[in-house]
């Protein structure tokens, strides 16, 4: 079975550009959660969808970050335009319960390493 | 003041010893625990669950302690493998989001 897929692994781009991350979570997983990790500090939640639908988008920096989930499968997570101090490790997971998934594994993908220079 | 606080190590092991460490936490309506094994450069990967007195996963063994707001991780018989940092985690609602701690570093030597 396919675990969570990121896409792309790496990426650099200058300050000002826009960047589109892509995560795949494991086929029927419901729930989708966005992490970033910034060099030195540990992994932080960003936001989570349930199928389609936002249900936490607290750990969003700021509204360059714009997170979708189209038809409840893939995600996207746009920044536009990127900063300096948004480079970091951008992780993405899945788990398959929704409401009272205390029990249910996260599975995280390999991450996509953002450099902006 | 972080939610969730290790020490980041490293703790150098000898190969087949026994090295345990802690991490404490603050915020004390998170329900469920979990660690979590990160390899350098890789995802975290789920290691063990820690639910309420404790759990025990073959050579591991996970403590929590409500009272004081802490966990432990024991690994005996330490193997080269073993070697990755161990991240605390800590769920903080009932839809799975999860705080984590900076981690700790575990070095296992020959």
């Amino acid at each position: 079975e396919a675990g969570v897929t990121q896409f792309p692994s790496h990426s650099v781009i200058e300050k000002g550009q826009t960047v589109t991350l892509r995560c795949d979570p494991i086929s029927g997983h419901d729930n989708l959660y966005w992490y970033r990790r910034v060099m030195g500090k540990e992994i932080k939640f960003l936001l989570h969808f349930v199928k389609e639908s936002k249900q936490d988008e607290s750990g969003m920096p700021n509204n360059r970050f714009l997170a979708e989930r189209t038809g409840g499968t893939y995600s996207t997570l746009k920044v536009q335009p990127a900063e300096l101090e948004d480079s970091g490790v951008y992780f993405c997971a899945s788990s398959q319960e929704g409401r009272e998934s205390r029990n249910t594994e996260a599975f995280f993908g390999q991450g996509t390493r953002l450099t902006v220079v | 003041r972080k939610e969730v606080e290790q020490d980041p190590g490293p703790f150098n092991v000898p190969e087949g010893a026994t090295v345990a460490f802690n991490c404490t936490y603050s915020n004390s309506a998170s329900q469920s625990f979990f660690w979590y094994r990160q390899d350098c450069r890789k995802e975290p990967k789920l290691l063990m669950s820690v639910y309420s007195s404790g759990n025990e996963d073959g050579r591991f063994t996970a403590q929590l302690n409500r009272a004081s707001q802490y966990i432990s991780l024991l690994i005996r018989d330490s193997k080269l493998s073993d070697s990755a940092t161990y991240l605390c985690v800590g769920e903080t609602d009932s839809w799975g989001k999860l705080q984590f701690g900076a981690g700790t570093q575990v070095v296992v030597t020959p």
